[in-house]
């Protein structure tokens, strides 16, 4: 069965300090990889998202970036964090372009 | 540009009742339009999905009714319980790219 790690489940970090948040999917191929970012009161915004090893499409221009170095594997990456960073991370894959699968997220606090 | 606008932002209801929550979207393009229930610390999990070409889809307590020309669908959720007390999201795809709506909190009264 598949399964989607994603860690780590909290974190507090200061301004200006780097991010990196892991995802990683077990027990399929090539699948659809997704980061989200949900914000009181702004829903699940689409932050990148990755087709293949290597390719990311960013939906939302900031100072956030993600890669993807290995097939199961979708990374989330900051150099200097902002305050408005803060939020609740979700890392997702799909097989069938569809139904999404989410992970367990990570609640970022940037102080 | 907001893609998928839902209302409304929170909704409380009598246990036994009907919740509705409702949807629309721009883009004519998107082609599959699912239903993400969330609990409190916990990531969405798909709850039911419709696709433009049925106007109803229903399991359980939970129907989806889309208007394709109004470009708006719906949940519904019937009998609704305590247990149904969740952040519900609507979205709509097209080929790989998902958005979402803002969410909708869902209060059921015991």
């Amino acid at each position: 069965s598949q399964t989607i790690h994603q860690w780590p489940a909290t974190l507090v970090q200061p301004v200006g300090s780097p991010l990196s948040l892991e995802c990683t999917v077990e027990g399929t191929s090539n699948p659809n990889l997704y980061w989200y970012r949900q914000a009181a009161g702004r829903g699940l915004q689409l932050l990148f998202y990755s087709v293949g090893i290597g390719q990311i499409s960013s939906e939302v221009p900031q100072n956030l970036s993600a890669s993807r170095p290995q097939d199961r594997q979708f990374i989330l990456s900051s150099k200097k964090l902002l305050l408005s960073d803060s939020g609740f991370y979700l890392c997702a894959w799909s097989a069938l372009k569809e139904k999404l699968f989410f992970g367990s997220g990570t609640q970022l606090s940037v102080l | 540009q907001q893609q998928v606008k839902q209302s409304p932002q929170s909704l409380i209801v009598q246990k036994g009742g009907i919740s509705i929550i409702n949807c629309a979207y721009e883009n004519t393009a998107f082609d599959y339009f699912p239903w993400y229930q969330q609990f409190p610390g916990k990531g969405p999990a798909l709850l039911i999905a419709i696709r433009p070409d049925v106007s109803e889809k229903k399991e359980g307590r939970f129907t989806i009714s889309f208007n394709k020309s109004a470009k708006q669908f719906s949940l519904h959720i019937m009998d609704s319980q305590p247990g149904d007390s969740a952040t519900y999201f609507c979205a709509a795809s097209k080929d790989d790219k998902i958005i979402f709506g803002k969410g909708t909190r869902l209060h059921i009264l015991p």
